[in-house]
Order: structure tokens, then sequence, then C-alpha cells
């Protein structure tokens, strides 16, 4: 079943703990990217990434880093969290750049 | 930067036609996308249209471009409970960049 997983589902951490938050798909798609929903500000871009060990920034890359070292996978790294990173946060993938992105099931990530 | 604005709820009847309505300002827009979000789950796409078109029709969903008033609509016909979701408008512009611009989504409530 083609699909983009996301792990963990849910986390609670404490601010300046370090985290990942993997993702994975099986498509062989090569655009990927992470995004963060908050309440009435819908979903933003954090960084995108058009092909293995090439990624860029979206509109709200602060405290967040990424990498591509596979195709398959694109992890957002939160290197030092802080309570204004507590949000929904959605991984995509697509095959090319304008054709259909596929989601995964977020993961809602609580900093306290 | 660009913008994509939606209005944030929308209300209609069981077997009404529903609206949803979406402005943006990049007028470089090349494809632009209806995706649906059901409670906690991921965007998954409806439909799209590209710049150079007025009008798609997929079954029961019908998206109108004005090209000229920066203005897309999609209507979904027979409006059934199921179609109850969070409607997100999302263009993407020019070849080379893959952001994804989304509005904040209009929340469609079906009542029965």
């Amino acid at each position: 079943e083609a699909q983009v997983t996301q792990n963990p589902r849910y986390l609670i951490t404490v601010t300046g703990k370090k985290l990942t938050v993997t993702c994975s798909q099986n498509m062989n798609h090569e655009y990927m990217s992470w995004y963060r929903q908050d309440p009435g500000l819908g979903l933003r871009q954090i960084y995108y990434s058009m092909n293995v060990e090439v990624t860029d920034k979206g509109d709200v890359p602060e405290g967040y880093k990424v990498s591509r070292k596979e195709k398959r996978n694109f992890p957002l790294i939160l290197e030092s969290p802080s309570p204004n990173q507590t949000s929904l946060y959605f991984c995509a993938s697509s095959a090319q750049e304008y054709t259909e992105a596929f989601f995964g099931q977020g993961t809602r990530l609580t900093v306290v | 930067g660009e913008d994509v604005e939606q209005s944030l709820f929308l209300s209609v009847r069981e077997g009404d036609s529903s609206v949803i309505n979406c402005t943006y300002t990049d007028s470089s827009s090349t494809y632009l996308y209806w995706y649906k979000q059901e409670p906690g789950a991921g965007l998954q796409l409806l439909t799209y249209i590209f710049s150079n078109m007025d009008m798609k029709q997929d079954q029961r969903l019908t998206v109108l471009l004005n090209k000229k008033d920066k203005h897309l609509s999609l209507r979904i016909a027979d409006t059934q409970t199921g179609d109850s979701a969070i409607y997100f408008c999302a263009e993407i512009t020019g070849a080379g960049s893959y952001q994804l611009t989304f509005g904040k989504g209009t929340k469609l409530s079906v009542i029965p």
C-alpha cells in the first residue's frame, strides 16, 4: 500500500531535549516536505526536499533541521525544542513538483 | 509573500450545494489545489486545476477559476454529512520551486 509514515504519532517532551520525527514514503517520490498546522494559521511549510541531499527552507524553518540522505526518508529534527513548537506536524511526498502530495497521518508534538 | 485567503467556516444543509471560496495573490500561480482534511487525519487531494483552465468538473465537485480576480471556488453538489471536513485551498508557483502555499482552511459543517 502506498503511504507516508510518520513516527511517532504523539509526543510530549520538555524544552531543550533534542527530538527527531521520522518520515518515510514507499512510493519512490522525489519531493518531500514538512508542514506544521496550527489553529487559525492553517498549514505552513517548514522545509522541503526536491531530491536526495537537496533541501530548502519553507516559510517557517527557524528551530528545525532536516536531512535527506536517502530518497525514502526525510526526518525532521528539533535540536532544542521550545513551547512555541507545540503543533501538529505533517510530512508529505509527491512524485513530481505539481502532482498530488500524499500526506502522513500527522505527529502531534507538545513541548512543555 | 504569497497569500491564500479563505473564509473559516461554512454551514450547509444536507442535500444543498456548498461553495467554498479562495483568493490568492500570486499571479504566477501555475497549479491550484483543493485538499480535504477529515478529523484526526492528514490531508487528501480532492481536485486540482491548471492556471490555464477556467473550470473543472469531477463528479459532485466543480472548480471554477477566475484568473483576472485571482479567485478559486469549489462547489460540492448534493452535500452529504460525510463531506463535513476542513477544506484547504493551495497554490504552487513557477517551476523549480516546491513551495505549496495553503490557505487557513474552511471548516464545512453539514446539517442533517
